[in-house]
């Protein structure tokens, strides 16, 4: 079966500050993964996904990055946090056939 | 264009069937999908339909899918406080690592 595991599940962080949020997956080998913003509760942006072990794609210019350091790892990052970075942010890998995406639980990001 | 449009809000009486709607613009997209999101949860996958199909039924769930007028829809019979939450319809594209492209999504309110 296929496992996301994103941690924290809730961050406040000062505007400036660096942020890393992780996400690890079980499950298929060589997964697509996803990161997603969601604003106020509502509709998810794609920003970043990755095909494979260093393979990022940015969907929108923004203030973070993505790394994909190892096939199960992907992570989002910034160096300097702004207050428009607050949201709800998920990790996602693709489902196995025609089942579309896994999600995790999410982490939902305060900067204040 | 990528766009999945849906709904803003739906609400219903305890009982009663939902019938939420969703029209997306790619023909080419193979599966379409609908998820659930709970309070401050991820998503979970409810059901999804093969573009060749016009209609899956999966218990309390029927999905419905006219692929001429790129229209789908949800409906939830004998729905329960518990079916509460909002409601995303999403589209998979083949290119671009088989991402999916969200619409907004629809807040169901079940009235008791």
């Amino acid at each position: 079966s296929q496992t996301i595991h994103q941690w924290p599940a809730t961050l406040v962080q000062p505007v400036g500050s660096p942020l890393s949020l992780e996400c690890t997956v079980e499950g298929t080998s060589n997964p697509n993964l996803y990161w997603y913003r969601q604003a106020a509760g509502r509709g998810l942006q794609l920003l970043f996904y990755s095909v494979g072990i260093g393979q990022i794609s940015s969907e929108v210019p923004q203030n973070l990055s993505a790394s994909r350091p190892q096939d199960r790892q992907f992570i989002l990052s910034s160096k300097k946090l702004l207050l428009s970075d607050s949201g709800f942010y998920l990790c996602a890998q693709t489902g196995q056939g025609a089942y579309g995406y896994t999600f995790g639980s999410g982490t939902r990001l305060t900067v204040v | 264009g990528e766009d999945v449009e849906q709904s803003l809000f739906l609400s219903v009486r305890e009982g009663d069937s939902s019938v939420i709607n969703c029209t997306y613009t790619d023909s080419s997209s193979t599966y379409l999908y609908w998820y659930k999101q709970e309070p401050g949860a991820g998503l979970q996958l409810l059901t999804y339909i093969f573009s060749n199909m016009d209609m899956k039924q999966d218990q309390r769930l029927t999905v419905l899918l006219n692929k001429k007028d790129k229209h789908l829809s949800l409906r939830i019979a004998d729905t329960q406080t518990g079916d509460s939450a909002i409601y995303f319809c999403a589209e998979r594209k083949i290119e671009y690592g088989n991402k999916l492209v969200f619409g907004a999504g629809t807040i169901l309110r079940v009235k008791s």
